[in-house]
């Protein structure tokens, strides 16, 4: 089935480590998002890719990083520098201009 | 810069109650698209539909209808004859000519109760 995989469901880090959560499309779409989600706060852009190899900041893009090696593969890396992690992540790839959504990543820092 | 507003935090209603969940949004791009999400308790965020800024037409799927009104920036959400089912919270986005990401409301938590 098409769709957009994002792995673990769950994911626990200790604090001062960098985790990556990972997010696979085979729908071939080329621009692919990664979106925070906070309780009560909706949605917000972290970083987003438009073809492999390019990607540009979002709106809260500090102490995130991303890498476009693939069109298939958009992973993120969420590292020390970013002070308050505990978050629902969401991936989503894009075909005429609409998004579709993984069925997210929830990252607790223990 | 863009933004999107859902005043309504929560909305509760009886079953089979007709319910309308409001959008307002504000951007300066001349062709912008708005779009409405469900997100169930499961997470993912799940598409309803997408408007184009030049279609000022309301649409209706089932028991499902947007009113779209660039006069007063307003794309709102109409679910007729509510089901338990369709509890859960609905997001209003926009996004503007380019290819930068959706902005998001903060969400409306709909719960219908049986």
């Amino acid at each position: 089935d098409g769709g957009i995989t994002q792995s673990p469901k769950y994911l626990f880090r200790k604090e001062g480590q960098n985790v990556t959560l990972s997010c696979e499309q085979n729908l071939n779409h080329d621009a692919m998002y990664w979106y925070r989600q906070d309780p009560g706060q909706g949605l917000r852009l972290i970083y987003y890719s438009q073809i492999v190899n390019d990607f540009q900041k979002g709106d809260i893009a500090e102490g995130y990083s991303v890498s476009r090696e693939k069109k298939e593969s958009f992973p993120l890396t969420v590292t020390s520098a970013q002070k308050n992690p505990t978050a629902f992540y969401l991936c989503a790839s894009s075909m005429v201009r609409v998004a579709f959504f993984g069925q997210g990543t929830r990252l607790t820092v223990v | 810069a863009q933004k999107v507003t859902q005043a309504q935090t929560e909305i509760s209603v009886v079953e089979k109650e007709d319910v309308t969940l409001d959008c307002v949004y504000e951007t300066r791009d001349t062709t912008y698209y708005l779009f409405w999400y469900k997100q169930p308790p499961s997470g993912e965020l799940v598409f309803l539909i997408r408007r184009n800024s030049f279609d000022e037409q309301n649409e209706i799927s089932g028991r499902y209808s947007w009113n779209f009104q660039k006069s007063t920036s307003s794309f709102n959400f109409t679910i007729t004859a509510s089901q338990v089912v369709d509890s859960a919270v609905y997001f209003c986005a926009l996004r503007g000519g380019g290819a930068d990401g959706l902005t998001f409301g903060k969400g409306t938590h709909l719960i219908i109760q049986p």
